[in-house]
């Protein structure tokens, strides 16, 4: 089956730019999450989807950040406007859903985002 | 609240010599902890995963965890390193039912020709 599948992989932008990216989940796979990842860190949660209802967005910066998932399938995470700080590599995962403890969550291969 | 601690920022082996990934881990009950490996320019894959059944979980290519409650200890070892493994480990732990997952910040594998 295709993985998750992630669209630009790589962008580059002037600070105060708008940007936006996508992201397609495993067919089938009914929660999609957002995870930011800093240079040398660990990814670290965004937003969380169940179908189209954001479930958990908490730590998504909401004055400059927001997220949608329509039709409770594929995914977009923009930023507006971006900010240096934001220079990083941004995540898609995707599960089965049903709140199955342990699920296996399945990563996209991120979109590196360079604010000049 | 949960966490991972991991130990050690870079490992360097030779080839053929056995790995071994350090983490400990901090939850609030009984946690889901996870290896995942990230090579470069690809998206991260899971290696294995430990639910409170056996302690000693085996996954893919050769990875084998323990889980060790009296030391809150994950680590990772793999009995003989190969070229390919070569990647950033991460360790993981699940908040549970909502499986929001908690990463720690990484261990950068080398392996030695």
């Amino acid at each position: 089956e295709a993985g998750v599948v992630q669209s630009p992989r790589y962008k580059i932008i002037e600070k105060k730019q708008p940007v936006a990216f996508w992201c397609n989940p495993i067919s089938g796979h009914n929660t999609l999450y957002w995870y930011l990842q800093n240079l040398g860190q660990g990814p670290e949660l965004l937003i969380r989807y169940e179908n189209e209802e954001a479930v958990d967005d908490s730590q998504l910066p909401k004055d400059r950040f927001s997220a949608e998932r329509l039709k409770g399938v594929d995914s977009t995470l923009k930023i507006q406007p971006a900010e240096l700080g934001d220079s990083a590599v941004y995540l898609c995962a995707s599960s089965r859903g049903g709140r199955v403890a342990a699920e296996t969550q399945y990563f996209g291969p991120g979109t590196r985002l360079l604010v000049l | 609240a949960q966490s991972v601690t991991q130990l050690d920022s870079h490992v360097s082996v030779s080839e053929g010599t056995p790995v071994l990934l350090r983490c400990n881990y901090s939850s609030s009950y009984s946690p889901s902890l996870f290896w995942y490996v990230q090579h470069p320019n690809k998206g991260l894959q899971l290696l294995l995963k430990y639910t409170s059944a056996a302690t000693l979980v085996k996954g893919i290519n050769g990875f084998e965890a323990e889980f060790k409650k009296s030391e809150t200890s994950f680590h990772l070892t793999k009995p003989s390193a190969h070229m390919s493994d070569a990647a950033e480990y991460f360790c993981v732990v699940s908040d549970g039912g909502a499986n929001n997952l908690f990463f720690g910040t990484g261990t950068r594998l080398t392996v030695i020709p």
